[in-house]
């Protein structure tokens, strides 16, 4: 079981190029998330999903784009990479909403120079 | 914004202390509280959830207490091993909210 797939594991961009980081959960889960992770701020939510064809914004979704084609798979899309992009994304999913326990990915650590 | 503040932002205890990670909320809607530990490279993972409905909740060596009146509830790891160096992340939720994190705490014990 391989819980929350995500990749890659680490990358660095350009100022200005595109990417996707890609997610995938195998545990049948409706509800999936992004997250970014600052030193000292926490996790903030980027974009969540309840369910295929279903997404809204989180805390702080400027600069970057989800979608949802199947239950299993959650790809966020980052266009014109900007240095403040510079962070650590995790993806996450639950079998219910937020207030269920979360799985999450092992993260994907994002340099934009 | 609704805020959760984690306070210490680093802990270094000794082997076999106590170690106290507390947390301050201001939406009185939120009715769900986990604890995540994140270790080094790896995802956060749950370790602990209370509702309000208790004042305390029990796993292991793991307690949370939850004071509803102040609006604080606290993470208390007893016997603390070098295992238990991680980064610890409170988290809450209620009403219309989204899931909330609190800044994190670097948790060190030292043997």
């Amino acid at each position: 079981n391989a819980g929350v797939t995500q990749t890659p594991k680490f990358r660095i961009l350009k100022i200005g190029q595109s990417m996707t980081l890609q997610c995938a959960q195998d545990m049948n889960h409706n509800y999936m998330y992004w997250y970014r992770q600052d030193p000292g701020m926490g996790l903030k939510l980027i974009y969540y999903s309840v369910g295929a064809g279903i997404t809204d914004k989180g805390e702080v979704p400027n600069g970057y784009n989800v979608s949802r084609s199947t239950t299993e798979d959650f790809p966020l899309r980052l266009e014109l990479a900007a240095p403040s992009q510079t962070s650590v994304y995790f993806c996450a999913s639950s079998l219910g909403g937020p207030n269920e326990k979360l799985f999450f990915g092992s993260g994907t650590q994002l340099s934009v120079l | 914004q609704q805020q959760v503040k984690q306070s210490p932002q680093s802990l270094i205890v000794q082997k076999g202390g106590i170690s106290i990670i507390n947390c301050a909320y201001e939406n009185t809607a939120f009715d769900y509280f986990p604890w995540y530990q994140q270790f080094p490279g790896k995802g956060p993972a749950l370790l602990i959830a209370i509702r309000p409905d208790v004042s305390e909740k029990k796993e292991g060596r793991f307690t949370i207490s939850f004071n509803k009146s102040a609006k604080q509830f606290s993470l208390h790891i007893m016997d603390s091993q070098p295992g238990d160096s991680a980064t610890y992340f409170c988290a809450a939720i209620g009403g219309a909210q989204k899931l909330v994190f609190g800044q994190g705490t670097r948790l060190t014990i030292n043997p």
